[in-house]
Formats: C-alpha cells, structure tokens, sequence
C-alpha cells in the first residue's frame, strides 16, 4: 500500500529555521518531491530528490534517505509569506503516478 | 516553467447538474495529465490519470461515469461532473508533467490554478 506522513501543523518564528519531516511506504520509488501551497491555490513545486542526500535552492533545501523512508524540508530564514501547507509527494515507479502526503500547514509567527 | 491553465476558478451549480472543468497546458504538450481532489485542509487526493487519445485511468473508490475524463488532445484535459450533488463541492486541480528531454528535468507536476465547485 501507499502511505505518506507528515505532521498536520508546525509553528515558527520569522527569522528562524523549520524542519518538516515527511516519511514514505510505497510499492515503488522513482522521486521524492516537496510543495508549497497557499490556501486556496494551487501547488508550487519546491524541490526533488531522487538520490540520497541534501539538494540546496537557496532558502530551501530537501533530504533524502531511501533505505529508511525519510525525507525532510529545510526552510531557513523564515519569513510572513512562507506561512502555507507543505506537500511531500513521492513518483511511483511503475505507474508514475504522483502520490501526495497529508501535508504541513505551517505558521510563521512574528 | 510550464504553465497549466485551468477553467473556471469557481462554479456555482444547483444539484442535478453537470459541471465542465478544463485544464489546458499553455507553452507544452502533456500526454498525461493528472486530475485531483482537495477537501479543505487535506492534501490531494487522486482521482483519474488522463491519458491523451485514450480512455482514463480511474482510482479505486473513484466513480467514472460520475466523474467523466476526457483528454482529447495534447494539450486539454476536461473534467465534467455529472448530475452533481453537495458532497460533490471540493476544489479541483489538475497537473501536467511536461514530456522533456532536458537533463535537468525533474519531471515535477505543473499545477492549474484550481477550480472550487459549489454544489447548492
């Protein structure tokens, strides 16, 4: 079966850093991806990692660890706007199909 | 990047009617397009993998003749909602994955803006 697990709700403060964890059980592997999504908008794409290890897009960066299941995202530098839901999805590898976490709703406090 | 359009925002229908959602994508063609469901505060959920010039591909719990695909070329996907309910009024999004032969295509999903249907 497919199963995707983040925590529901994180809080932060502007300026600080937040880890939001994301682990995976799926059928097949082919890419971990994050988003970002504020309400009522349509998902913006953050970040992949499709090998193991840190990949860095300035303020973001995403980690993969496939043996154990485990991705997370880093945001540095927190700021109003980033105040929005995280989805991490993950590519399945036969059907391609994109499968998507329960997603963080995270808040950025001043 | 790409962009995917999706038509229309918002709808307002009263129960017992069909409903026409599409989703274009704009500067790319996309053989697949992926159509999902979002209640608020959840995360996505899929419906149907569209597939141009074929039938599409439904997700288990997912009704077909309820929720009719139809993805007639390469860059239009269409979903209608069929003699529409209450518990039929979500927020809609369609995606594309842009078929590239670029290195450093990841092969993330484009998104439409996403249509909020309102079943009275």
């Amino acid at each position: 079966g497919q199963n995707i697990d983040q925590p529901t709700e994180m809080t932060a403060t502007e300026g600080a850093i937040v880890q939001i964890n994301c682990t995976y059980q799926t059928s097949g592997f082919n890419g971990l991806f994050w988003y970002q999504q504020h309400a009522g908008e349509a998902p913006t794409f953050l970040s992949y990692n499709v090998l193991d290890g840190l990949e860095e897009k300035g303020r973001f960066s995403s980690f993969l660890s496939r043996s154990k299941g485990y991705s997370y995202l880093l945001l540095k530098e927190l700021q109003m706007k980033d105040s929005a839901s995280y989805l991490c999805a993950v590519r399945d590898e036969g059907t391609y199909k994109y499968i998507f976490g329960t997603g963080t709703r995270l808040k950025v406090l001043a | 990047g790409a962009v995917v359009s999706q038509h229309p925002s918002w709808v307002i229908c009263k129960s017992g009617t069909s409903v026409k959602i599409e989703c274009r994508s704009l500067d790319f063609q996309a053989t697949t397009m992926f159509w999902y469901r979002q209640f608020p505060k959840q995360s996505l959920m899929l419906m149907a993998t569209s597939n141009e010039g074929s039938k599409a591909t439904y997700e288990q719990g997912v009704e077909k003749d309820k929720f009719l695909i139809n993805h007639a070329s390469l860059t239009l996907s269409t979903l209608t909602v069929t003699s529409a309910h209450p518990e039929d009024s979500s927020f809609y999004i369609c995606s594309a994955k842009w078929t590239s032969s670029l290195l450093t295509y990841t092969g993330e999903l484009f998104f439409g803006e996403g249509s909020r249907l309102t079943v009275l």
